[in-house]
């Protein structure tokens, strides 16, 4: 079956170390995105991609980035990891503007 | 900027209850309305997708319903139970893309 992973599942950091998430979907999706969710904040967006080659900001982009090189990969890798970035990080993709599927999420923790 | 607000936070009913969950956005041009249910540790999981056209969209026990004028969405769930227990959260993408601007979710507790 199709699915969408994400690597590692739990992380622990410490503070100023760059660390890289990683999602894999072998669907084929042209769009995929990354969250963070904390608790009473819901999903923030934080990068999204329409394609190979394609990256866009989302409302909490500081501190992240992403590249997108194949349909099927779009990591997330934190430059230089602060406190302020410890949650959890969910991955997901979608063919069109309909059905979107989420990986299991990285929870990451900063120290 | 799209804001979705979803009340209450946390919900506790027993067993057989009807469950009405309530979500409301900010701005009415919209794709699509989502909802989603979310166990502890684990990602989210499609339930409803109401296209912007349709008033409602049902799947077995759950009822989904939208009013775009109004800027809300209830979703209903029958005859609850235990196994129901998870977040429920709306998300709505805006008519000219894809992203989903999410709510905070609704947590349910079902008691037995």
């Amino acid at each position: 079956d199709a699915e969408i992973t994400q690597s590692p599942r739990h992380k622990i950091t410490e503070t100023g170390r760059q660390v890289t998430l990683a999602c894999h979907q072998t669907w084929n999706h042209n769009n995929m995105f990354w969250y963070r969710q904390d608790l009473g904040h819901g999903l923030r967006l934080i990068h999204y991609s329409y394609g190979v080659q394609d990256t866009n900001k989302g409302e909490v982009s500081d501190g992240y980035s992403v590249s997108r090189s194949n349909t099927e990969d779009l990591p997330l890798t934190l430059e230089s990891a602060a406190s302020s970035q410890t949650s959890v990080y969910f991955c997901a993709s979608s063919p069109s503007g309909n059905t979107i599927y989420f990986g299991e999420g990285s929870w990451l923790t900063v120290v | 900027k799209q804001e979705v607000t979803q009340i209450p936070a946390a919900l506790s009913v027993p067993e057989g209850e009807n469950l009405v969950l309530n979500c409301s956005f900010t701005d009415s041009a919209i794709y699509n309305l989502q909802w989603f249910r979310q166990d502890p540790g684990k990602g989210l999981t499609s339930l409803l997708l109401i296209q912007s056209s349709q008033r409602e969209q049902t799947s077995g026990r759950l009822n989904a319903s939208l009013d775009k004028s109004s800027g809300r969405s209830t979703l209903y769930i029958a005859a609850s139970q235990p196994g129901d227990s998870a977040t429920y959260l709306c998300a709505a993408p805006p008519s000219n893309d894809y992203k989903l601007s999410f709510g905070a979710g609704t947590t349910v507790t079902v008691r037995a």
